[in-house]
């Protein structure tokens, strides 16, 4: 179990320009959330794939964002665009499906996080 | 729409004491609590959890203590080290008709155990 991995860890861009985030989750695990978090606030949803299927988009995801999860691996995140209110640490979370009769609620492993500064 | 109240916004606690977090929730749908601590730099990491039908669990020095009609649930972490300094973050999910669980979060709970 190599952990959730993110890159970059850090991202400066000036604000106009667009940005992608990847995200690698656990190698198993076929859920995959996006997160954002701004200081001293916690994790906010932003979306959610299982598989290869985005499931879930939240209302802060404007149309600015997408994001991708191809083949089902490894997730993409990307902000066109950019405006000083996207600075914030994006984070990845994956998670198993459980199996038929076992506990559904499958704890989520979150990544480092890329955090995007936005000048 | 803040879903999950959490207080105290920060804490002190001196080494060896008990520290105490609390969160509220609205939504009575709500059928899993779990409790994440984030140190800096890196993302939230599972520390506990628990379902609304028992009213408490311990783990270690982690305890949960529930209260279903109090809509009410507080993280106990006993004997605090300095180790313990991180931002603690309640929060609690439901399962969505797609088969899985969003996590809707508190604010953050920032400790600093002092020696």
């Amino acid at each position: 179990d190599t952990g959730v991995s993110q890159d970059p860890r850090h991202k400066i861009t000036k604000r106009g320009q667009n940005v992608t985030f990847r995200c690698d989750p656990i190698s198993e695990h076929n859920r995959l959330y996006w997160y954002r978090q701004t200081l001293g606030q916690g994790p906010e949803f932003l979306t959610y794939f299982q598989n290869e299927a985005q499931l879930e988009k939240s209302r802060l995801l404007s149309d600015r964002f997408s994001a991708e999860r191809p083949k089902g691996s490894f997730s993409t995140l990307e902000i066109q665009r950019t405006e000083q209110g996207d600075s914030a640490m994006y984070l990845c979370a994956s998670s198993l499906i459980p199996n038929l009769g076992g506990d559904r609620n499958s704890p989520l492993h979150f990544g480092n996080g890329t955090r995007l500064t936005v000048t | 729409q803040q879903q999950v109240k959490q207080s105290p916004q920060s804490l002190i606690v001196q080494k060896g004491g008990i520290s105490i977090i609390n969160c509220a929730y609205e939504n009575t749908a709500f059928d899993y609590f779990p409790w994440y601590q984030q140190f800096p730099g890196k993302g939230p990491a599972l520390l506990i959890a628990i379902r609304p039908d028992v009213s408490e669990k311990k783990e270690g020095r982690f305890t949960i203590s529930f209260n279903k009609s109090a809509k009410q649930f507080s993280l106990h972490i006993m004997d605090s080290q300095p180790g313990d300094s991180a931002t603690y973050f309640c929060a609690a999910s439901f399962m969505f008709s797609g088969g899985y669980n969003k996590l809707i979060f508190g604010a953050g709970t920032r400790l600093a155990v002092h020696p």
